[in-house]
């Protein structure tokens, strides 16, 4: 069975503090995809990024990085510097593959509250 | 902009309703998604269509329907057979050149019952 656990309910930090949210997934695909989604209080979740599950590069986008490792099944996401607009739910999500067809598993979210 | 628009932002309803909740996107995206969202629960799939007049079931189908007569359109009823319907329903699309499954996602209807 396909699985995504996000076991930080909610994180507060102080603004210009680095954070870091875990993602563990599990599958017995040897083919699949990770995300990482934002849903800030207007409610839309916005993608942030996808990977692969043969691409374990780590990946660096301004003050955002990701830290892939099959070893452990973990999809981590650090916010560097965080700033109040970084206030979020942060969503992990792994899928089989790609196609319509193939779900989209989302783990159970973190409440990221960035305070000033 | 290309986008997709939920309406209504917000909606009440009484027990025994039935309620229908819009989704139109202009990003010429050929598959949508409807979602679930309930505190501590993350999103869960309740119905999704690759094409006009296709549509498959997702996790949580009971109590829901939904119609794909337009390729901008994929309305969501949620019938009195759901037996817990409030919640944060999103909808969201895929197109063709996306890469795999990497959806936009719509501002979300919150459906409260009374």
């Amino acid at each position: 069975a396909q699985k995504v656990t996000q076991a930080q309910t909610e994180i507060s930090v102080v603004e210009k503090e680095d954070v870091t949210l875990d993602c563990v997934y599990e599958t017995r695909d040897t083919t699949y995809y990770l995300f990482w989604y934002k849903q800030p209080p207007s409610g839309e979740l916005v993608f942030l990024i996808r990977r692969n599950s043969f691409d374990e590069q780590n990946e660096i986008s301004g003050r955002y990085s990701w830290n892939f490792q099959k070893s452990t099944s973990s999809f981590n996401f650090t916010i560097t510097a965080s700033q109040v607009v970084d206030s979020a739910v942060y969503f992990c999500a792994l899928s089989q593959g790609g196609g319509a067809t193939n779900k989209l598993i989302f783990g159970t979210g973190t409440l990221l509250a960035v305070q000033p | 902009d290309g986008g997709i628009t939920q309406s209504p932002k917000y909606l009440f309803r009484k027990e025994g309703q039935n309620v229908t909740l819009s989704c139109e996107q202009n990003l010429n995206h050929d598959a949508m998604y409807w979602y679930r969202q309930d505190p501590g629960q993350g999103l869960r799939l309740i119905y999704y269509s690759q094409i006009v007049n296709d549509f498959q079931k997702g996790d949580i189908a009971e109590g829901y329907s939904v119609s794909r007569e337009k390729k901008e359109s994929f309305p969501l009823t949620v019938t009195s057979a759901q037996k817990n319907p409030t919640a944060f329903y999103l909808c969201a699309s895929r197109g063709r050149r996306t890469g795999a499954n990497v959806l936009t996602f719509g501002a979300g209807s919150r459906l409260t019952v009374l």
